[in-house]
């Protein structure tokens, strides 16, 4: 079954410092999403991004944040000047659609940052 | 936006029993309510979802349910196994929006 995979699994980095955390979507799906489970609490959306833009953000998606699709098959989440409060499982996600049959969204297993 | 609450926050049962969790949602627009399963350390998996142009849907031991008249869903799972142990957490969606996810339940059964 096709599935979202995600790189690395886990990541320690100092505050401060810029991580990119990768994803590489269904192959036939052409919407992504970034969402954050900061321990123990629920999934919060970050971004949405359809034909090489935005489409939609959560006010947690704010300037230290970026996405980007280098290349055919990757999609990154680039997150800037990390702080403390940035440590949590960073889940990638994709559908077929937007909206109607095939909005199924799918997850990736997730990559969990720490920052210290 | 979209508003989704979910309960119980934590649910015991007993092997072989049913447990039922519930959501309300509180955009009318949403139409889109899927149910998803983590497990430690893992990403949410779907297990189940349900359109607003049905009021319910089963499949195997587990079944939702829909009332958009009152903005409520329900994740009903029949006789419950060990292997049902885990955070279930509901979400909704309408249009180009994106998935707002409720804050979880932790389904622990006891064998």
């Amino acid at each position: 079954e096709p599935e979202v995979t995600q790189t690395p699994s886990h990541q320690v980095t100092q505050m401060g410092q810029e991580v990119i955390l990768r994803c590489v979507p269904i192959s036939n799906h052409l919407y992504f999403y970034w969402y954050r489970q900061i321990l123990g609490q629920k999934v919060e959306f970050l971004v949405s991004f359809y034909n090489n833009e935005i489409s939609e953000k959560s006010e947690i998606f704010d300037d230290q944040f970026s996405v980007e699709r280098p290349d055919g098959s990757n999609f990154t989440l680039k997150i800037r000047s990390t702080k403390l409060e940035d440590s949590a499982m960073y889940f990638c996600a994709s559908s077929e659609n937007v909206q109607g049959i095939g909005n199924t969204i799918y997850f990736g297993e997730g990559s969990w940052l720490t920052v210290v | 936006g979209e508003n989704v609450e979910q309960h119980p926050s934590t649910l015991s049962v007993q092997e072989g029993d049913s447990a039922v969790i519930k959501c309300t949602y509180s955009d009318s627009a949403s139409n889109y309510f899927p149910w998803y399963k983590q497990e430690l350390g893992k990403g949410p998996q779907l297990i189940i979802d349900i359109r607003s142009n049905v009021g319910e849907k089963k499949d195997q031991r587990i079944a939702v349910t829909l009332n958009k008249t009152a903005k409520h869903f329900s994740l009903h799972i029949t006789e419950t196994q060990p292997e049902d142990s885990a955070v279930y957490f509901c979400a909704a969606k309408g249009g180009r929006r994106a998935l707002t996810f409720g804050s979880g339940t932790r389904l622990q059964v006891q064998p």
